[in-house]
């Protein structure tokens, strides 16, 4: 059974202090790991997309990198408005390609 | 393209009735899932539609809950008879070829 969780379950930052968030996973074969942030009363909204060991992503102050074990989500100089639970999701080979979610990290980041 | 559109936003029903939520993914996808969110849970699926079938749905909870998709651009949910445990939030999202999922704003169901 596919397994995904995350780390820390809550992170408080200052605004400006880099931290990583983790997700570590377990799957037979991996054939995407998703990242997603979500707004409180919103749906989830997605951010990147890993498919190999050693591949990275980037946007604004976000950047995703992929193991074969685990994912980090990098922020670096947070902002207030980085505010939000960020979750991860794995998808698996073969099969129906349901990928299966993390509980998430709710970061907040204080000005 | 609006984006995956749920409705209504809101539901507020007395124990026994019957819900439906809806969904329309966003044109072109061609798979479809049903999410339910709570704080206890996380975030669950329910039931998972490619090329408008029904894939998995062993995430429903039980035989009052009930999903169609009768073509590409509408599916429902249906919860008959409500109870007080269903209360939660329920997402739809939609996705092309098995890649990332678009998740609508979700439907804040409660029970009472």
């Amino acid at each position: 059974e596919d397994q995904v969780t995350q780390s820390p379950e809550a992170l408080r930052l200052q605004e400006g202090e880099s931290s990583s968030l983790n997700c570590s996973y377990t799957v037979s074969g991996l054939r995407g790991l998703f990242w997603y942030r979500q707004d409180p009363g919103k749906g989830p909204e997605f951010l990147f997309t890993l498919y190999s060991a050693g591949e990275e992503k980037e946007k604004e102050r976000l950047k995703a990198t992929l193991t074969k074990k685990e994912s980090f989500l990098h922020i670096t100089a947070p902002k207030p408005e980085d505010s939000a639970t960020y979750l991860c999701a794995v998808q698996a080979e073969g099969g129906s390609y349901i990928p299966t979610f993390g509980r998430g990290t709710s970061l907040i980041v204080h000005p | 393209d609006a984006g995956v559109i749920q409705s209504p936003r809101h539901e507020v029903t007395e124990m026994g009735q019957e819900v439906t939520l809806r969904c329309k993914p966003i044109s072109g996808h061609n798979s479809l899932f049903w999410y339910r969110q709570t704080m206890m849970r996380g975030l669950e699926l329910l039931i998972y539609f490619n090329n408008n079938v029904p894939i998995d749905d062993s995430g429903m909870p039980e035989d009052r809950f009930s999903a169609k998709m009768p073509n590409a651009s509408f599916s429902t949910l249906k919860i008959q008879p409500s109870e007080p445990r269903d209360s939660a939030v329920y997402f739809c999202a939609s996705s092309f070829s098995a890649r990332e999922a678009f998740f609508g704003q979700g439907t804040r169901l409660t029970v009472v």
